[in-house]
């Protein structure tokens, strides 16, 4: 059972544009939450994060959303562009548990055309 | 150059050998996991160390055996393994396992096992 879902697996957004990735989850206990951004060929890197005391948090053309009520966060990208071109993946971790261990959701693959 | 350096990048081995999946991080993080990321599933975390000690074993294979010398480095010993774990294996590192800490992935190592 999945605990963070994408339930979408792509988007495709032209330059400029607002990309809008979304992320759900189940587990109540989870207070942290990241996105990462993986290109082919490369771990997954850090884009931005949010605690649960917050539901929203700003770094320049990202923006994080948070719903406690609705367990639903969401990422901005504006103004889209070329290079945002990858896979994002939602993170969370719970309260409860230990060592930083975080759930992923399965990924949106992104495509921003030129 | 992410500070989190894995080798090999790519690994093919039959089911009988035994091989190593290094990780290296060069932050000065105290804490090292090992994710696992198969075809059409989100990346799955395996384990965690903290400070050398292993906190967190996700229910994995025994056949899966990692090692932790020093808070630098992580070892995934591998040894029998089935065609089903060929899979993206994703090192990671953080300062400490607190709130507010992302974690930093390595580029991966593909792994084919046949």
């Amino acid at each position: 059972d999945q605990q963070v879902k994408q339930n979408s697996p792509s988007l495709s957004v032209q330059e400029g544009r607002i990309s809008i990735l979304n992320c759900d989850y189940t587990n109540s206990m989870f207070d942290y939450f990241l996105w990462y951004k993986k290109y082919p060929a490369e771990g997954p890197t850090f884009l931005i994060s949010i605690s649960s005391i917050k539901d929203k948090n700003e770094d320049g053309r990202f923006t994080v959303f948070l719903n406690k009520s609705a367990k639903h966060l969401s990422l901005h990208i504006v103004p889209s562009q070329p290079g945002d071109s990858a896979v994002y993946f939602c993170a969370a971790r719970s309260q409860e548990a230990a060592g930083n261990k975080l759930t992923f959701g399965g990924g949106t693959r992104v495509l921003v055309k030129p | 150059e992410t500070g989190v350096t894995q080798t090999p990048r790519h690994l093919v081995m039959g089911m009988t050998n035994k091989k190593s999946l290094k990780c290296e991080q060069h932050l000065g993080h105290n804490a090292m996991y090992w994710y696992k990321q198969s075809a059409k599933k989100p990346l799955e975390l395996m384990f965690v160390y903290n400070f050398k000690e292993q906190t967190e074993n996700n229910s994995v294979p025994s056949r899966f055996s990692p090692e932790c010398p020093n808070s630098s480095h992580l070892f995934l010993h591998l040894h029998t393994l089935q065609p089903e774990d060929s899979a993206l294996y994703l090192c990671a590192s953080s300062q400490g396992t607190g709130m507010d800490t992302e974690a930093f992935f390595g580029q991966g190592t593909r792994l084919t096992v046949v």
